[in-house]
């Protein structure tokens, strides 16, 4: 596609319940990134995948969070058993290569637990 | 520890005032400093990457200079659309794709 597709773009949840964030990269793009964005806070990094590699998961905050990238495309964020300290906006961004800065960043989705 | 320190957090400005926003950062090798633009609702926009110390990039009314320390953003002549919040990201020379970013400046252009 045109850009980085992220589903849903809102997403309200029970406490205690699991949730799947969907972000389809730009065509060609061989390096995916989540980032989460508290309300008042800077991005903060959670994983990279590039290519075939081994994805670099020292952001996921807790073993409750994690993430796969199907056939180096499409990339799901699974949050298990919510918690209201996990409301925030989860931004998925992609890059031709690995280690370039230029990223194309989706318009994110925002998580509200209840 | 890698950080990213932005200033001011808030900036009112009136359209055609001039100013700068500043980015400190620390870093265990600078691979590149980024600059993100990001309006309310909306992921961040890609805006320029510096690699290294003197380097300056320029974009209608947005430059970016980069020292040894600092980076900063210059706005002259501001126009209402400028307004938005800026990011400053850094990536380590040993961290391949992992940026550090900022809190952010919000930019209000009032007409």
């Amino acid at each position: 596609g045109a850009g980085v597709s992220q589903s849903p773009s809102n997403k309200v949840t029970e406490k205690g319940k699991d949730v799947e964030l969907r972000c389809d990269p730009i065509s060609g793009h061989t390096a995916l990134y989540w980032y989460r964005q508290s309300l008042g806070q800077g991005l903060e990094f959670l994983i990279y995948f590039q290519g075939n590699s081994a994805p670099d998961k020292s952001g996921l905050p807790s073993d409750r969070f994690s993430a796969e990238r199907t056939g180096g495309s499409v990339s799901t964020l699974t949050i298990q058993r919510t918690q209201q300290e996990d409301s925030a906006v989860y931004l998925c961004a992609s890059s031709p290569s690995g280690g370039s800065g230029g990223y194309t960043f989706g318009s994110g989705t925002r998580l509200t637990v209840v | 520890e890698d950080q990213v320190t932005q200033s001011p957090e808030a900036l009112r400005l009136q359209e055609g005032e001039s100013s700068s926003l500043n980015c400190s950062y620390t870093v265990s090798g600078l691979r590149g400093l980024f600059w993100y633009r990001q309006d309310p609702g909306k992921g961040p926009e890609f805006l320029f990457t510096l690699y290294s110390a003197g380097e300056e990039k320029e974009k209608e009314r947005l430059k970016a200079t980069l020292t040894k320390k600092e980076s900063f953003l210059h706005i002259t002549a501001p126009k209402p659309e400028d307004s938005a919040t800026y990011l400053c990201a850094v990536q380590a020379s040993s961290n391949t794709g992992k940026l550090i970013f900022g809190q952010g400046t919000t930019l209000q252009v009032k007409p």
